[in-house]
């Protein structure tokens, strides 16, 4: 049973261009959570999915990200005109249930915007 | 807003000796406590979750200590070692997400 899978792990963009990271759950998990973490720091709450439904986004700027949990494939967490300080590395949970049990973290995307 | 924080951003240790790793929240109404292991580089790693209408919890070579009077979390680590050498969070949830803290860097000498 593979853990969660993000890809990709390392991700440069230019400033202005967009950025889209991956995240494929662990199997038989339908909730998706998405952190960010800027060096020496904790990680923030994102938003939080489940299939074909965007269930808290509170954690989300309201403009130029956006988050989308397909019936099929992947979690995609959309950046759009990335700017220097969208540079952080961007983690992926999932667990079977609402998180109030263990979640399980992906080994993140780290991008750089250059 | 963000709701756990932690004591010791740093914490040295001697390979062997014991570690306690702390945290502090402020929502009462958080139900469900993890500590999580981050090793450079890597997602974090589950170690150990306590439930609140529990105060103590043991694995192997840890024991995460609730006290909800005063809203602290503990993380003890025994005879700690090289591999153990990380940043440990704290996380916390009563609802739909974890919010974690800020993190300890636990560093483990020789």
């Amino acid at each position: 049973n593979a853990g969660v899978m993000q890809n990709p792990r390392h991700l440069v963009r230019r400033r202005g261009q967009e950025a889209r990271l991956r995240c494929s759950p662990m199997k038989g998990h339908s909730h998706v959570y998405w952190y960010r973490q800027l060096p020496e720091e904790g990680l923030k709450f994102m938003v939080y999915l489940q299939k074909e439904n965007i269930i808290d986004e509170s954690g989300m700027p309201k403009e130029r990200f956006s988050a989308e949990f397909p019936k099929e494939g992947p979690s995609i967490l959309r950046i759009q005109q990335v700017v220097r300080g969208d540079s952080a590395a961007y983690f992926c949970a999932s667990s079977p249930q609402q998180q109030n049990t263990e979640a399980f973290f992906g080994q993140g995307t780290r991008l750089t915007v250059v | 807003g963000e709701s756990v924080g932690l004591h010791l951003p740093t914490l040295s240790v001697q390979e062997g000796d014991n570690s306690i790793i702390n945290c502090a929240y402020s929502n009462s109404a958080s139900d469900y406590f993890i500590w999580y292991k981050q090793e450079s580089g890597k997602g974090p790693q589950f170690i150990i979750d306590i439930r609140s209408n529990m105060d103590k919890r043991q694995g192997q070579r840890v024991t995460v200590l609730l006290n909800k009077t005063v809203k602290h979390l503990s993380l003890q680590i025994a005879a700690t070692q090289p591999g153990d050498s990380a940043v440990y969070f704290c996380a916390e949830t009563n609802t739909d997400k974890l919010i974690f803290g800020t993190g300890t860097r636990l560093q483990v000498f020789p």
